[in-house]
């Protein structure tokens, strides 16, 4: 069983479209992350979501919008799509433990 | 602003070397300290995490921790080819994020 899934794996897309990327664990856990990885391989965190509710919303455009229904889900809408947010979006989450577990990402690609 | 640092390699052993790659980082009041390895187009997998000054071993892996000198390394002793991989140290960088380094890229040679 996948412990923390993504949908979908691989986005190209056109400048100015908007997309969504889906984030699912299976792990009970409580806290769900978003990290973006940059061509030069560096990880840093976007956004973090504790029971549903945002505790980190680091400096990131307002065209991202995380969305969290409930404790094992959590959505990032991008609107207005720029060539600078070719990246791959890791998609987390934890319980009690600091332990992250990472989804598979989604390799997002704007032409 | 908590900071990672590593080299970023590539680092390249012999096969049956022992690797050593090593992490610093700025906050001293840092308590938890992870190794997670990442190979090409995968995403990041847990491999170690250390919480105590001192040595934590797990199989060929040691991790290594100085508080003092603010100082985290990874030792792989009996390098692999399937090692070859980017090796990232991360550090709780508040609310439960990581912050991470930005990896040091290990070839391990047959």
């Amino acid at each position: 069983d996948t412990a923390v899934s993504q949908t979908p794996k691989y986005l190209v897309t056109q400048m100015g479209n908007d997309k969504s990327i889906k984030c699912e664990q299976n792990l009970g856990h409580d806290t769900m992350y978003w990290y973006k990885q940059d061509s030069k391989k560096f990880l840093k965190i976007m956004f973090s979501y504790n029971n549903k509710e945002l505790i980190i919303n680091e400096t990131v455009p307002n065209r991202f919008s995380p969305k969290s229904p409930d404790k094992a889900h959590l959505n990032l809408h991008i609107n207005s799509l720029e060539l600078g947010d070719s990246a791959v979006y890791f998609c987390a989450s934890s319980g009690p433990q600091e332990t992250q577990y990472f989804g598979p990402g989604t390799r997002l690609l704007v032409l | 602003q908590k900071e990672v640092e590593q080299n970023s390699g590539p680092l390249s052993v012999p096969e049956g070397a022992i690797a050593s790659l090593n992490c610093t980082y700025s906050d001293r009041g840092s308590q938890s300290f992870f190794w997670y390895r990442q190979y090409s187009g995968k995403s990041p997998e847990l491999i170690m995490s250390i919480y105590s000054n001192g040595d934590k071993e797990d199989g060929r892996f040691t991790a290594q921790l100085n508080k003092a000198s603010q100082y985290v390394s990874l030792l792989i002793r009996d390098s692999q080819p399937s090692d070859s991989a980017t090796y990232l140290c991360a550090l709780p960088g508040g609310r439960r994020a990581l912050t991470f380094g930005s990896g040091t890229r290990l070839q391990v040679q047959p």
